[in-house]
């Protein structure tokens, strides 16, 4: 059972343009969300993150929004270059220990971005 | 400022071996996590290590094991290998769980069973 869920594995955009990834989680245990953002044989590098008292954060390009009554979030990408281009991650944690877990991420399958020039 | 440092970057065993991963945590962090990342999928969290011992731990088997050395790097043990255990090994590290914090990944080693 999938808890953290990114329904399109794939997602084409203009350069400038902007691109929404979209993000669902199930577990209502989870208070921390984070996006990374990975290279072909590169680890995954962090992006941005949200925890669940907010429902928006900000770092330049990137914004990410929280519904956390339909367990939702969403990154923007603002406007859109190539080098964005590369494969998102969203991951979420629980601050609190419950079911024998605390802190570990759980991700989704991701979305391939493709930014045209 | 060093990053998450793994070793080694690509590794090719055969079934029924055993392999050895390493991993030191970037500077100031004492916390570190394993995920396996299959291809196509997401990474999937294997184990954790704080003070030296597993604090948590995913759904993988015994033949999955770690250590965590007093300077905070780790190792990953994996046994008796099987071909569905080729894939991308990262290491993670942060601060203790119960914090607010992002895991800092390393490059990964990619782990390949003939």
């Amino acid at each position: 059972d999938q808890q953290v869920k990114q329904n399109s594995p794939s997602l084409s955009v203009q350069e400038g343009r902007i691109s929404i990834l979209n993000c669902d989680y199930t577990n209502s245990m989870f208070d921390y969300f984070l996006w990374y953002k990975k290279y072909p044989a590169e680890g995954p590098t962090f992006l941005i993150s949200i925890s669940s008292i907010k429902d928006k954060n900000e770092d330049g390009r990137f914004t990410v929004f929280l519904n956390k009554s339909a367990k939702h979030l969403s990154l923007h990408i603002v406007p859109s270059q190539p080098g964005d281009s590369a494969v998102y991650f969203c991951a979420a944690s629980a601050s609190q220990f419950y079911g024998g877990s605390q802190g570990n991420l759980i991700f989704g399958k991701g979305t391939k971005l493709s930014v045209k020039p | 400022d060093a990053g998450v440092t793994q070793s080694p970057t690509h590794l090719i065993k055969t079934r029924g071996q055993q392999v050895t991963l390493r991993c030191s945590p970037k500077s100031g962090h004492d916390t570190v996590s394993w995920y396996q990342q299959a291809l196509g999928q997401g990474p999937q969290f294997i184990f954790q290590y704080y003070e030296e011992e597993e604090r948590q731990r995913g759904n993988f088997p015994d033949r999955f094991s770690g250590h965590q050395f007093p300077n905070y790097s780790s190792e990953l043990n994996v046994n008796a290998l099987l071909l569905g255990d080729s894939a991308l090994y990262l290491c993670a590290s942060s601060f203790p769980p119960g914090t607010y914090t992002e895991a800092f990944f390393g490059q990964g080693t990619r782990l390949t069973v003939v």
